[in-house]
């Protein structure tokens, strides 16, 4: 059975930064893409970033260049270094695991940007 | 990267059809076949529902039914039920990047 879940999240002021942890089981970590997605507060879907299987990594471009995705392999986990988070950042950050699609979910984890 | 275009609302009776649109551009929608589609009930984790257009993971029941033409995809709940009250997305894949819908809030009558 496929697992992910998700930590890392809490309150920081803006400008600070935050690192989240996925931790996944179930399937070949190593081969496989991972995803982070972001919903604000009664907000829809957005995606974040991706991490493929040569630790190929993309960015939405409102992330670009503040947030960084990396992976573990020996952990089966990724994780994903926010900096200079601002207040729009704030959502519940969900790690989603596929390329083309997202076929597996955690729950999430809240990060609120807040002074 | 803009995202895909959904109506915010639907709605129908238990039993009847109701469909779902997501418009998009030559540069997701209509350049491959990675549609996919998530159902999230309030306060919990999205759901794959639908992939690659129109296919079904194990165990989302064949009443979920989900198409392409052109620029705009179409997620159909066929027999409406009450448990299928839920927010609906559609996704795609827009190489290298990915995107969302806005969402659409479906309501059992």
């Amino acid at each position: 059975e496929v697992q992910v879940l998700e930590s890392g999240g809490g309150l920081v002021q803006p400008g600070g930064s935050l690192r989240l942890s996925c931790e996944t089981s179930g399937f070949t970590f190593s081969s496989s893409a991972l995803n982070w997605v972001r919903q604000a507060p009664g907000k829809g879907l957005e995606w974040v970033s991706t991490i493929g299987d040569r630790d190929n990594t993309y960015y939405a471009e409102p992330v670009r260049g503040r947030f960084t995705m990396s992976r573990d392999l020996s952990k089966s986990t990724v994780f994903l270094q926010m900096n200079s988070l601002r207040a729009d950042d704030t959502a519940v950050y969900y790690c989603a695991k596929g390329w083309f699609w997202a076929d597996s979910w955690g729950q999430g984890t809240l990060v609120t940007v807040s002074s | 990267q803009s995202a895909l275009t959904q109506p915010p609302s639907a709605s129908g009776s238990p039993g009847q059809s109701v469909t779902i649109s997501c418009t998009g551009t030559s540069s997701d929608i209509s350049g491959h076949n990675y549609v996919s589609w998530y159902q999230q009930h309030p306060g919990k984790a999205p759901k794959l529902i639908i992939y690659e257009v129109s296919k079904r993971p194990s165990g989302v029941p064949d009443r979920f039914s989900g198409s392409k033409s052109g620029n705009t995809a179409s997620l159909t709940v066929s027999g409406l039920q009450a448990d299928d009250e839920a927010d609906y997305y559609c996704g795609s894949y827009a190489p290298p990047h990915r995107v969302f819908g806005g969402g659409t809030k479906l309501t059992v009558l």
